[in-house]
């Protein structure tokens, strides 16, 4: 089935230590966004690709950074986690035409 | 800036009531509203995606409406079930693509 697919589903880091977190599609979207959910609110989107175009929200911290290689893929860099990024982080996709988005399962990052 | 507001915050009702979730926008200019459930620790599974042009979707037990001029939508959902407990919330697209969530309602269903 075509899905967005989310690695690690679990992650646990330390304080100031950089990680990655991935998304994957087999929907062929030309779309895909990156959103924090802290506990008992409401996604906050933190960036967006459209095709190639990278497109930053004005509040997402530097510290915040994303890469997407290709169609299929993309990728979020937490250069330096703080106690305060410990969240769900949620990969979405959506495409041309309705661009209904679909949500992976989502990532939880644990920071110590 | 778009704001999005969804009201009740929480909601409990007996099983088999017919009810209705809110959610407004104050910014009608957007390409489509999106209703999601997300279940507690789980990622978000679309319900109903409702185009700017529409005025409602149906699935199901479940019915979207739309409102742009007033910027509301409500989800109706009939004969609730306990399996209908989870945590609702609309997304709005602008033409630009950003999206913007409400913070949700939490739906309980008591058997």
């Amino acid at each position: 089935d075509a899905m967005v697919i989310q690695n690690p589903r679990y992650q646990v880091t330390q304080f100031g230590k950089p990680v990655t977190l991935s998304c994957s599609q087999t929907l062929n979207h030309n779309v895909m966004y990156w959103y924090q959910q802290k506990s008992s609110q409401a996604p906050k989107l933190l960036f967006h690709y459209y095709d190639k175009d990278f497109n930053n929200e004005a509040d997402t911290p530097d510290n915040f950074q994303s890469r997407r290689p290709n169609t299929s893929f993309c990728f979020l860099d937490i250069r330096s986690p703080g106690l305060g990024d410990a969240a769900m982080y949620l990969c979405a996709t959506s495409g041309w035409g309705t661009y209904e988005q679909y949500f992976g399962p989502g990532t939880r990052l644990t920071v110590t | 800036k778009q704001e999005v507001t969804q009201i009740p915050a929480a909601l409990s009702v007996p099983e088999g009531e017919n009810l209705v979730l809110n959610c407004s926008f104050t910014d009608s200019a957007i390409y489509n509203l999106q209703w999601f459930r997300q279940d507690p620790g789980k990622g978000l599974t679309s319900l109903l995606l409702i185009q700017s042009s529409q005025r409602e979707q149906t699935s199901g037990r479940l019915n979207a409406s739309l409102d742009k001029s007033s910027g509301r939508s409500t989800l109706y959902i009939a004969a609730s079930q306990p399996g209908d407990s989870a945590t609702y919330l609309c997304a709005v697209r602008r033409y630009n693509n950003d999206m913007r969530f409400g913070a949700g309602t939490r739906l309980t269903v008591k058997p």
